[in-house]
Order: structure tokens, then sequence, then C-alpha cells
């Protein structure tokens, strides 16, 4: 059973463009989520989250959206930058865990 | 937040063998947890390791697969046992910090 979810394998954007990267969960006692990016040969490191009670973080260039009825949440990254091309995942913690979505494989074209 | 450093990055194997990964953690954690991504997949979680208690190990893992190793608050081992080629992923030791959770920079495992 796969409780978060990201249905894009991979993107692929063009530099200065909008990145938009989905990601689905089932779990309707997830409260709290983060995005992470991973670079080849490296571990994942945290790039955002976004509480429950919100429906919007920003950092800079990212910003994070979540829509509680749909379990939805979306990270858009604006404008995306080549040193974006990444593997992102979306993650959830809970039951003492942290449960992450397959990733998406983001490429950003100069 | 936390530093973590894993080793070895990455290491050929034969099939059968046994492989040994360590992190170490610049400050005392409760708990550290180790992670398996196999290729093309999500990261899915293999134990939580306590310190001074046995390991707890999810769905599907072993103690005798991944044995594990907490002799203190700032370090942890993980062992990948009798080795096939399906055990060929990476490996990441993770600890929760106050951004969430910080990981380690992976062991890639190939199994031949």
């Amino acid at each position: 059973d796969q409780q978060v979810k990201q249905n894009s394998p991979s993107l692929s954007v063009q530099e200065g463009r909008i990145s938009i990267l989905n990601c689905d969960y089932t779990n309707s006692m997830f409260d709290y989520f983060l995005w992470y990016k991973k670079y080849p040969a490296e571990g994942p490191t945290f790039l955002i989250s976004i509480s429950s009670i919100k429906d919007k973080n920003e950092d800079g260039r990212f910003t994070v959206f979540l829509n509680k009825s749909a379990k939805h949440l979306s990270l858009h990254i604006v404008p995306s930058q080549p040193g974006d091309s990444a593997v992102y995942f979306c993650a959830a913690p809970g039951g003492g865990k942290l449960t992450f979505g397959q990733g998406t494989i983001l490429t950003v074209h100069p | 937040s936390a530093v973590i450093s894993q080793k070895p990055s990455r290491d050929i194997c034969q099939r059968g063998t046994s492989l040994t990964i360590q992190c170490q953690v610049d400050s005392q954690v409760t708990m550290m947890f180790w992670y398996r991504q196999q290729p093309g997949q999500s990261l899915t979680l293999i134990a939580t390791a306590n310190q001074g208690s046995e390991a707890t190990y999810e769905s599907g893992f072993v103690i005798d697969k991944f044995p594990i190793s907490r002799p203190n608050l700032t370090f942890s081992t993980l062992t990948v046992s009798n080795m096939s080629p399906e055990d060929s992923s990476i490996y990441l030791c993770s600890v929760e910090s106050d951004l969430g959770y910080t990981f380690g920079s992976g062991t890639r495992l190939t199994v031949v």
C-alpha cells in the first residue's frame, strides 16, 4: 500500500520556467509533509515542509501547496535553474517513520 | 542540524558475503533510521535503531538479514548479510533533526 505517491517519474522544464512536482497521499492522519532533493551519490537533503494547518509555505524560489481535501500537495520551483536538476521526494512522518513517495526526476534544460 | 558521516560510500561485493555500513553522527540522537532505496524505487525504512535496545524492523525485513548495532548515541552499523544481487541498492542512515530528518550520503552497494 503506497501511502505517498508521486505519479510522475520525470519532469523536464526549460530554465527560467516553473517546475511543478506533484504528490498525493492516502493516509488522512498525515499532518506534516516534507520535500527532499537528492543528487546522485548523495543522501536526500531537506528542502521545504508544510504543516496541515497551512495550505501554502514559501521559501525563496520554492513554494509548497497543500490541498487537504484532495490529499494532494505540490512543489513549485520558480524560476527553475539547471542546478535544480535532481530527484525530488515528498515524504510524510507518521508511526515513528518517514514514508516517501517514489520520487520525480527533474531535469532543467539551459 | 545533525551532520552524518556514512561509509563506505560504495562497494562491490560477491554474493554470499556480508557488508557492514557505518554511520557516525556529530551529536547524540535517540533514534537512528536505516533506509534502502532499490533501483528506480522509493526509500523504504528497514529498521529503527535505539541505543540500548534491539532494533525495530519493518515488515519484510529481519534481523538475521540486516543485523544492526547501536553501541552509543552517536553511532550505528547496518550489516547486509549473505548478500545476493537483489540486495544491490543504496542504503542510507538518518536521524531526526529540527528540519525533519537528516540523511547520510548513502552507500551504493552492488552485489555480483
